[in-house]
């Protein structure tokens, strides 16, 4: 059983245009939320994080909302550059866990010229 | 910074042979773990460890051992490949306080024929 769910498998914008990539948790322990990143044939790259106790965490171009009740986090990206494509993860963990992640299937983020 | 370090990069194995992908990290943290990724998926979690001496069981465990002698190397050992063992294998890292970002190394591309 899925824990942790992004239920768009991939995703094509704009340049210049909004990204938004969402993703659903039901495990109610998770207590940290984070993004990756993922280029071909490289590991992923940690993204942006945010904690339960935020609603809200931003960085630049990206954001991620957290929304608790609804156990549903989303990455907004703006503005969409090409070099942002690429699969993006949903992870999350609990504290009691020994921080292990939990990830979802990824969302394939096309950006166009 | 060499960050997280995994060798080899790609390795074709017969079924029923053994082999161990190793990593090390520089950065002395304390956790390190072992994911692997199906086509499609995400990522899932082989085996962790919290400091030297100490490991244990993530998700999808069987077919592999691991040990960990050092803070610095965490090694994973394939024993007896199978075909379902096919898949790309990312070691990573981290420090451990709750949500302190894990660092992956660049993968591992294993085929089992």
């Amino acid at each position: 059983d899925q824990q942790v769910k992004q239920n768009s498998p991939s995703l094509s914008v704009q340049e210049g245009r909004i990204s938004i990539l969402n993703c659903d948790y039901t495990n109610s322990m998770f207590d940290y939320f984070l993004w990756y990143k993922k280029y071909p044939a490289e590991g992923p790259t940690f993204l942006i994080s945010i904690s339960s106790i935020k609603d809200k965490n931003e960085d630049g171009r990206f954001t991620v909302f957290l929304n608790k009740s609804a156990k549903h986090l989303s990455l907004h990206i703006v503005p969409s550059q090409p070099g942002d494509s690429a699969v993006y993860f949903c992870a999350a963990s609990d504290g009691g866990s020994n921080y292990k992640l939990t990830f979802g299937k990824g969302t394939l983020l096309t950006v166009n010229p | 910074n060499a960050g997280v370090t995994q060798t080899p990069k790609f390795r074709i194995l017969k079924i029923g042979q053994s082999m161990t992908l190793q990593c090390t990290q520089d950065m002395n943290h304390n956790y390190m773990y072992w994911y692997r990724q199906d086509p499609g998926m995400g990522l899932k979690l082989i085996y962790y460890s919290v400091g030297a001496g100490i490991t244990d069981k993530g998700e999808v465990p069987n077919g592999y051992n691991v040990s960990r002698s050092t803070t610095e190397d965490f090694p994973l050992r394939l024993e007896l490949a199978a075909p379902s063992q096919t898949s790309v294998y990312f070691c990573a890292s981290n420090q451990g306080p709750p949500g302190n970002t894990i660092y992956f190394g660049e993968g591992s591309w294993l085929t089992v024929v």
